[in-house]
């Protein structure tokens, strides 16, 4: 099925570092989200964004929806160990309610 | 935040048995829940679309026959493996939407399949 381009594929950073990851996308998504996953359980809701060039956060983590509607970036500053995962975007096209997910970002935060 | 349960979270089988996976929403109503498959280090793919009261709605490529799904009320839906073989092993995930109109979409802790 249809993808996102997520980038980059892994990140190995210290702690404290800033993170920082983006989706694009060759359709217009009317809503984005964010979800993290650590091993052998289900996605978890990190951010969600429905409008061009909103921008929200939730505590150290900020995304932003693209103002094309075509892409979308999350940030995360000040990394903790905790932060270790795999990060997806997803996104879903106007008048569908299937979401469209990215290959996601593993993040490895050394202490 | 709107909780989705999945159970079982691990299950072996042999291989020609059927499994059946529970997907439910725990503190809200999903008229449509989806399921997905996941392989190790992949992205989550969409297997179909499961609808209250009516036939779920297959992607491509899936086996409908294989991948019995059933959502007979508005808080479960469930995913039967029929005749389970070694190539069915994966993490297979639910989801829900929490609100519709928002697209939120929370996501059930996963189930492991092996398939010996």
């Amino acid at each position: 099925g249809q993808q996102l381009n997520q980038s980059p594929q892994s990140m190995f950073i210290q702690e404290g570092e800033d993170v920082s990851m983006n989706c694009t996308s060759s359709s217009i998504f009317n809503t984005w989200l964010w979800y993290k996953q650590d091993p052998g359980e289900g996605p978890v809701l990190l951010i969600a964004l429905y409008k061009a060039g909103e921008l929200t956060s939730n505590g150290r983590l900020t995304a932003q929806f693209g103002i094309t509607r075509k892409d979308s970036f999350l940030n995360i500053s000040a990394s903790i160990p905790s932060d270790v995962g795999i990060y997806f975007c997803a996104g879903q096209e106007g008048g569908s309610e299937k979401l469209v997910f990215g290959k996601g970002t593993k993040l490895t935060v050394n202490p | 935040g709107a909780v989705v349960s999945q159970h079982p979270s691990r299950v072996i089988c042999k291989s020609g048995t059927s499994v059946k996976i529970e997907c439910r929403s725990l503190d809200f109503q999903a008229t449509t829940m989806f399921w997905y498959r996941q392989f190790p280090k992949q992205s989550l793919m969409l297997m179909a679309t499961s609808n209250e009261g009516s036939k779920a709605t297959y992607e491509q490529g899936v086996e409908k026959d294989k991948f019995l799904i059933n959502h007979a009320s508005l808080t479960l839906s469930t995913l039967t493996v029929t005749s389970a073989h070694p190539e069915d092993s994966s993490f297979y995930i639910c989801s829900a939407f929490a609100d519709r109109v928002t697209g939120e979409l929370f996501f059930g802790e996963g189930s492991r399949l092996t398939v010996l």
